[in-house]
């Protein structure tokens, strides 16, 4: 059982240049989530989904897109990068919006934008 | 908008002594608050879940208390020990809501 494993795990990019982060599940959650992690800033929420085909903003959804064609993935893309994209990503998931369940997050990706 | 600090950024302790976490809120009123702990170049691992109605909540040598008239919660850990270092962050959180996250405290045990 791999729960939520995210793809790549580390990836430079130039300013402007674009990419896809990939998220896949296992565990047939209905949420899904994408966050930053920046030092002194904490964990903050770009898109969410709330089931396949779904999107929605949150935080700080500017530069970023998402999809979900598929239950267990999810899809963010940066269009055109930014240097102040450069963060730690972090996917998330969750059977419900029960808090009795917490968030099953993946190992991150460490993206650096030059 | 609600707002999560929690205790600076980092706390050191000597090994076998308790360490004490907070974790405040302001402009919210949650139901439930969550504790998750996050290690080096890992993503965040849910640790343990405490209801408004329940004051105090023990796991192991993790004790969480929760008052809401103090927005606050406490998260301690016994007889603590180098491999409790980590990150710790908290989650105030209600019934089908987002879950947002404090910054989280570094907590460094030494031997």
């Amino acid at each position: 059982n791999a729960g939520v494993t995210q793809t790549p795990k580390f990836r430079v990019l130039k300013t402007g240049q674009s990419m896809t982060l990939l998220c896949a599940q296992d565990m047939n959650h209905e949420y899904m989530y994408w966050y930053r992690q920046d030092p002194g800033m904490g964990l903050r929420l770009i898109h969410y989904s709330v089931g396949e085909g779904t999107t929605a903003k949150g935080e700080v959804p500017d530069g970023y897109n998402v999809s979900r064609l598929k239950k267990q993935n999810f899809l963010l893309g940066l269009e055109s990068a930014a240097p102040s994209q450069t963060s730690v990503y972090f996917c998330a998931s969750t059977p419900t919006r029960n808090p009795n369940y917490g968030y099953t997050f993946g190992s991150g990706t460490r993206l650096t934008v030059v | 908008s609600q707002k999560i600090e929690q205790n600076s950024e980092a706390l050191n302790i000597q090994e076998g002594k308790t360490a004490t976490l907070t974790c405040n809120y302001t402009n919210y009123s949650p139901a439930y608050l969550q504790w998750y702990r996050q290690d080096p170049g890992r993503g965040p691992v849910f640790l343990l879940l405490i209801r408004e109605n329940e004051k105090e909540k023990r796991k192991e040598r993790l004790k969480v208390t929760f008052d809401t008239t103090l927005k606050q919660s406490l998260f301690h850990i016994t007889a603590s020990q180098p491999a409790d270092s980590a990150t710790y962050l908290c989650a105030p959180v209600n019934y089908g809501q987002n879950f947002v996250f404090g910054p989280g405290t570094r907590l460094s045990v030494l031997p």
